[in-house]
Protein backbone atom coordinates (compact mmCIF):
# COMPACT_ATOMS: atom_id res chain seq x y z
CA UNK A 1 0.00 0.00 0.00
CA UNK A 2 1.46 3.00 -1.23
CA UNK A 3 2.07 5.60 1.89
CA UNK A 4 3.33 9.23 1.95
CA UNK A 5 4.83 10.52 5.01
CA UNK A 6 5.46 14.26 5.39
CA UNK A 7 8.04 15.69 7.95
CA UNK A 8 9.71 18.93 9.28
CA UNK A 9 9.86 22.30 11.63
CA UNK A 10 5.96 22.86 12.75
CA UNK A 11 7.81 26.40 13.21
CA UNK A 12 9.49 28.51 10.64
CA UNK A 13 10.78 32.25 11.08
CA UNK A 14 9.79 35.39 8.97
CA UNK A 15 12.14 35.55 6.17
CA UNK A 16 13.73 32.00 7.01
CA UNK A 17 13.30 28.67 4.48
CA UNK A 18 11.00 26.35 5.68
CA UNK A 19 12.06 23.25 4.56
CA UNK A 20 10.00 19.55 4.40
CA UNK A 21 10.52 16.01 3.65
CA UNK A 22 7.90 13.33 2.20
CA UNK A 23 9.34 9.68 2.85
CA UNK A 24 7.43 7.60 0.41
CA UNK A 25 6.59 3.83 0.84
CA UNK A 26 5.03 1.02 -0.93
CA UNK A 27 6.44 2.83 -4.33
CA UNK A 28 9.46 4.41 -5.69
CA UNK A 29 9.56 7.47 -6.45
CA UNK A 30 11.98 6.52 -9.43
CA UNK A 31 8.60 5.58 -10.88
CA UNK A 32 8.47 6.38 -14.43
CA UNK A 33 4.84 6.54 -14.02
CA UNK A 34 3.75 9.09 -11.19
CA UNK A 35 5.01 12.49 -10.12
CA UNK A 36 5.25 13.60 -7.07
CA UNK A 37 3.70 16.80 -5.78
CA UNK A 38 3.05 19.25 -2.86
CA UNK A 39 -0.25 21.04 -1.92
CA UNK A 40 -0.96 23.30 1.31
CA UNK A 41 -4.33 24.37 2.63
CA UNK A 42 -4.37 27.81 4.93
CA UNK A 43 -6.20 26.71 8.13
CA UNK A 44 -9.97 26.81 7.07
CA UNK A 45 -9.26 27.89 3.55
CA UNK A 46 -9.02 25.69 0.21
CA UNK A 47 -6.15 24.04 -1.53
CA UNK A 48 -3.11 25.48 -3.37
CA UNK A 49 -0.31 23.32 -5.95
CA UNK A 50 2.69 24.17 -5.15
CA UNK A 51 4.44 22.10 -7.33
CA UNK A 52 6.05 18.89 -9.11
CA UNK A 53 8.65 16.85 -9.57
CA UNK A 54 9.34 13.52 -11.96
CA UNK A 55 12.02 10.86 -11.69
CA UNK A 56 14.26 12.71 -14.28
CA UNK A 57 14.40 15.56 -12.02
CA UNK A 58 11.91 17.69 -14.11
CA UNK A 59 10.44 20.05 -12.12
CA UNK A 60 7.16 22.63 -12.29
CA UNK A 61 6.43 25.08 -9.95
CA UNK A 62 2.81 27.14 -9.03
CA UNK A 63 3.88 30.55 -11.13
CA UNK A 64 3.24 32.64 -7.86
CA UNK A 65 5.38 30.66 -5.88
CA UNK A 66 8.30 30.20 -8.40
CA UNK A 67 10.84 32.46 -7.35
CA UNK A 68 11.06 30.82 -3.96
CA UNK A 69 10.35 27.48 -4.33
CA UNK A 70 12.35 24.24 -4.83
CA UNK A 71 11.49 20.85 -4.70
CA UNK A 72 14.02 18.00 -4.97
CA UNK A 73 14.34 14.31 -5.34
CA UNK A 74 16.69 11.99 -3.19
CA UNK A 75 15.95 8.55 -4.50
CA UNK A 76 18.45 6.70 -1.77
CA UNK A 77 15.91 7.41 0.88
CA UNK A 78 12.81 7.45 -1.63
CA UNK A 79 12.13 11.15 -0.38
CA UNK A 80 10.91 14.50 -2.06
CA UNK A 81 11.60 17.64 -0.42
CA UNK A 82 10.35 21.26 -0.60
CA UNK A 83 11.81 24.44 0.73
CA UNK A 84 10.51 27.88 0.62
CA UNK A 85 12.50 30.99 0.63
CA UNK A 86 11.92 34.30 2.66
CA UNK A 87 8.57 32.64 4.08
CA UNK A 88 5.73 35.39 5.58
CA UNK A 89 2.84 34.50 7.74
CA UNK A 90 0.91 34.03 4.21
CA UNK A 91 2.88 30.72 4.22
CA UNK A 92 1.57 29.61 7.09
CA UNK A 93 -0.67 26.14 6.18
CA UNK A 94 -0.84 22.56 6.31
CA UNK A 95 1.65 21.55 3.79
CA UNK A 96 0.56 18.52 2.33
CA UNK A 97 2.42 15.59 -0.01
CA UNK A 98 0.52 13.65 -2.97
CA UNK A 99 1.58 11.03 -5.72
CA UNK A 100 -0.42 11.22 -9.02
CA UNK A 101 -0.99 13.23 -12.26
CA UNK A 102 -0.15 10.43 -14.21
CA UNK A 103 -2.20 8.89 -17.37
CA UNK A 104 -2.26 5.93 -14.33
CA UNK A 105 -4.40 7.93 -11.75
CA UNK A 106 -6.04 10.01 -14.78
CA UNK A 107 -4.31 13.19 -14.01
CA UNK A 108 -5.75 13.38 -10.49
CA UNK A 109 -3.46 12.81 -6.91
CA UNK A 110 -3.98 9.38 -5.67
CA UNK A 111 -2.40 9.26 -2.93
CA UNK A 112 -1.80 11.68 0.08
CA UNK A 113 0.03 12.26 3.04
CA UNK A 114 -1.39 13.22 6.58
CA UNK A 115 -0.19 16.82 6.01
CA UNK A 116 2.24 19.25 8.52
CA UNK A 117 1.06 22.04 9.81
CA UNK A 118 4.10 25.06 9.48
CA UNK A 119 3.37 28.10 10.88
CA UNK A 120 5.80 31.05 10.40
CA UNK A 121 5.86 33.01 13.35
CA UNK A 122 8.74 34.70 15.16
CA UNK B 1 -4.83 30.39 -14.72
CA UNK B 2 -8.00 28.10 -14.65
CA UNK B 3 -10.59 29.27 -12.14
CA UNK B 4 -12.84 26.12 -10.82
CA UNK B 5 -16.03 27.44 -9.58
CA UNK B 6 -18.43 24.96 -7.17
CA UNK B 7 -21.63 25.74 -6.17
CA UNK B 8 -23.08 25.35 -3.40
CA UNK B 9 -20.36 26.02 -1.34
CA UNK B 10 -22.75 24.29 1.45
CA UNK B 11 -25.01 21.63 1.22
CA UNK B 12 -27.15 20.69 4.16
CA UNK B 13 -28.65 16.92 3.54
CA UNK B 14 -30.53 14.39 5.07
CA UNK B 15 -29.12 11.07 5.42
CA UNK B 16 -30.37 8.49 2.89
CA UNK B 17 -31.08 11.72 0.34
CA UNK B 18 -29.28 12.47 -2.70
CA UNK B 19 -26.52 15.41 -2.80
CA UNK B 20 -25.39 17.50 -5.99
CA UNK B 21 -22.42 19.36 -6.25
CA UNK B 22 -21.16 21.55 -9.49
CA UNK B 23 -18.39 22.41 -10.70
CA UNK B 24 -17.03 24.97 -13.94
CA UNK B 25 -14.15 25.98 -15.15
CA UNK B 26 -13.23 29.08 -16.97
CA UNK B 27 -11.90 27.15 -19.66
CA UNK B 28 -12.47 24.14 -21.22
CA UNK B 29 -10.67 20.82 -19.74
CA UNK B 30 -9.95 19.13 -22.59
CA UNK B 31 -6.39 18.22 -22.87
CA UNK B 32 -4.42 18.16 -26.26
CA UNK B 33 -4.05 14.42 -25.51
CA UNK B 34 -8.27 14.04 -25.35
CA UNK B 35 -8.87 13.31 -21.96
CA UNK B 36 -10.63 15.88 -19.49
CA UNK B 37 -8.65 15.54 -16.26
CA UNK B 38 -11.12 16.99 -13.88
CA UNK B 39 -11.71 15.10 -10.53
CA UNK B 40 -13.58 15.06 -7.13
CA UNK B 41 -11.74 14.86 -3.57
CA UNK B 42 -12.73 14.56 0.09
CA UNK B 43 -11.60 15.99 3.12
CA UNK B 44 -13.68 14.65 5.82
CA UNK B 45 -12.83 16.85 8.85
CA UNK B 46 -9.17 16.75 10.49
CA UNK B 47 -7.97 14.82 7.84
CA UNK B 48 -6.13 15.10 4.10
CA UNK B 49 -7.72 14.77 0.99
CA UNK B 50 -9.58 11.99 -0.53
CA UNK B 51 -9.49 11.09 -4.29
CA UNK B 52 -12.68 10.00 -5.11
CA UNK B 53 -13.43 10.31 -8.99
CA UNK B 54 -11.01 11.34 -11.91
CA UNK B 55 -11.00 12.11 -15.65
CA UNK B 56 -14.63 13.63 -14.66
CA UNK B 57 -16.47 9.77 -14.41
CA UNK B 58 -13.86 7.22 -12.78
CA UNK B 59 -14.11 5.76 -9.65
CA UNK B 60 -10.97 5.68 -7.56
CA UNK B 61 -10.04 1.63 -5.88
CA UNK B 62 -12.36 1.45 -2.60
CA UNK B 63 -14.63 4.70 -3.41
CA UNK B 64 -18.38 3.61 -2.97
CA UNK B 65 -20.68 2.87 -5.88
CA UNK B 66 -23.29 5.55 -4.11
CA UNK B 67 -20.70 8.25 -5.53
CA UNK B 68 -20.25 9.01 -9.21
CA UNK B 69 -18.88 12.21 -11.70
CA UNK B 70 -20.41 13.23 -14.54
CA UNK B 71 -20.31 16.45 -17.07
CA UNK B 72 -18.22 17.54 -20.12
CA UNK B 73 -16.10 20.40 -21.40
CA UNK B 74 -16.60 23.43 -18.58
CA UNK B 75 -19.33 22.04 -16.69
CA UNK B 76 -19.42 18.55 -14.23
CA UNK B 77 -21.24 17.09 -11.49
CA UNK B 78 -20.38 15.14 -8.29
CA UNK B 79 -23.47 13.13 -6.86
CA UNK B 80 -24.29 11.02 -3.91
CA UNK B 81 -26.68 9.08 -4.39
CA UNK B 82 -27.64 8.60 -0.74
CA UNK B 83 -25.99 10.34 1.80
CA UNK B 84 -24.34 8.94 4.99
CA UNK B 85 -23.02 10.04 7.60
CA UNK B 86 -19.16 9.12 6.83
CA UNK B 87 -20.08 11.23 3.72
CA UNK B 88 -19.94 14.52 5.82
CA UNK B 89 -16.69 16.77 4.85
CA UNK B 90 -15.89 19.10 2.14
CA UNK B 91 -16.07 18.17 -1.45
CA UNK B 92 -13.31 19.98 -4.19
CA UNK B 93 -13.09 19.80 -7.85
CA UNK B 94 -10.06 19.97 -9.45
CA UNK B 95 -8.36 20.19 -12.91
CA UNK B 96 -5.18 18.55 -14.14
CA UNK B 97 -5.15 19.55 -17.72
CA UNK B 98 -3.36 23.33 -17.34
CA UNK B 99 -0.98 24.21 -15.30
CA UNK B 100 -0.94 25.40 -12.23
CA UNK B 101 -3.18 22.51 -11.14
CA UNK B 102 -5.94 24.60 -9.56
CA UNK B 103 -9.18 23.63 -6.86
CA UNK B 104 -12.40 24.26 -6.55
CA UNK B 105 -13.34 26.39 -3.08
CA UNK B 106 -14.68 23.35 -1.89
CA UNK B 107 -18.59 22.48 -0.77
CA UNK B 108 -19.24 21.78 3.01
CA UNK B 109 -21.97 18.44 2.78
CA UNK B 110 -23.47 18.04 6.38
CA UNK B 111 -25.87 16.56 7.88
CA UNK B 112 -29.43 18.37 8.62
Amino acid sequence: QVQLQESGPGLVKPSQTLSLTCTVSGDSISSVIYYWSWIRQPAGKGLEWIGRIYTTGNTIYHPSLKSRVTISLDTSKNQFSLKVNSVTAADTAVYYCARGESSASGGAFDYWGQGILVTVSS
Amino acid sequence: DIVMTQTPLSSPVTLGQPASISCRSSQSLEHSDGNVYLSWLQQRPGQPPRLLIYKISKRFSGVPDRFSGSGAGTDFTLEISRVEAEDVGVYYCMQGTQFPRTFGQGTKVEIK
